[in-house]
């Protein structure tokens, strides 16, 4: 069974400009969560979607936002771009995110802002 | 505010060695995940434990979880160099009946030397 996967990989993006993240979660999982890491702030829960809905979300402001499609596929769009918010996205997928469920975490996505 | 603290944050220890992580939180809660995370790599998930008293082991890693004094622990027997990597535990603030929300540590980062 292939395993989550983030597109693209790499990204370099200058300040102001926004940018738009993928993951396609394990086939069958239907929870997506998206967490950020920083080497200052760790790893900071963005939000979670089940069913193309947002269950959950972290403190971020607003220039973080998602969306979930039918098959599952999930995207985080981060506009207005700012130097600290250079970080390695994850995103993990789970079956249905019920409490208790293994979260399977893609390879990242590691963001430069400059 | 649910603060999720791992002590120590380094460690350098010798193959054959016995040592143990500690992972403090501030809130109620019974659903706690420790995972893996290797230089460059993402996370892969090592135990789930959802009740006090609860108790996992995996070759040469055991997690327990003491909800009333909300500790978790990560054992390593007989330390081999294959287990060097950052050790994260992370608290599920998630609704009981509603989806996850993880809060992670600050990761510890464990180095075995031969």
């Amino acid at each position: 069974k292939a395993g989550v996967t983030q597109t693209p990989r790499y990204l370099i993006k200058t300040r102001g400009q926004q940018v738009t993240l993928s993951c396609s979660p394990i086939s069958g999982h239907r929870s997506v969560s998206w967490y950020q890491q920083t080497p200052g702030q760790g790893l900071q829960f963005l939000f979670e979607y089940f069913s193309e809905t947002q269950r959950n979300k972290g403190n971020f402001p607003g220039r973080f936002s998602g969306r979930q499609f039918s098959n599952s596929r999930s995207e985080m769009n981060v506009s207005t771009l700012e130097l600290g918010d250079s970080a390695l996205y994850l995103c993990a997928s789970s079956l249905v995110g019920r409490i208790g469920e293994t979260q399977y975490f893609g390879p990242g996505t590691r963001l430069l802002v400059l | 505010e649910l603060k999720v603290e791992q002590n120590p944050l380094f460690l350098s220890m010798q193959e054959g060695k016995n040592y143990t992580i500690y992972c403090n939180y501030s809130t109620t809660s019974d659903r706690l995940y420790w995972y893996r995370q290797d230089p460059g790599k993402s996370l892969e998930s090592l135990f789930v434990l959802l009740s006090n008293g609860a108790v996992k082991q995996e070759g040469r890693l055991m997690a327990s979880l003491d909800t009333k004094a909300r500790l978790s622990t990560l054992h390593i027997t007989a330390a081999v160099h294959d287990l060097s990597a950052t050790y994260f535990c992370a608290v599920d603030l998630g609704e009981r009946q509603g989806a996850q929300k993880l809060v992670f540590g600050q990761g510890t980062r464990l180095t075995i030397n031969p």
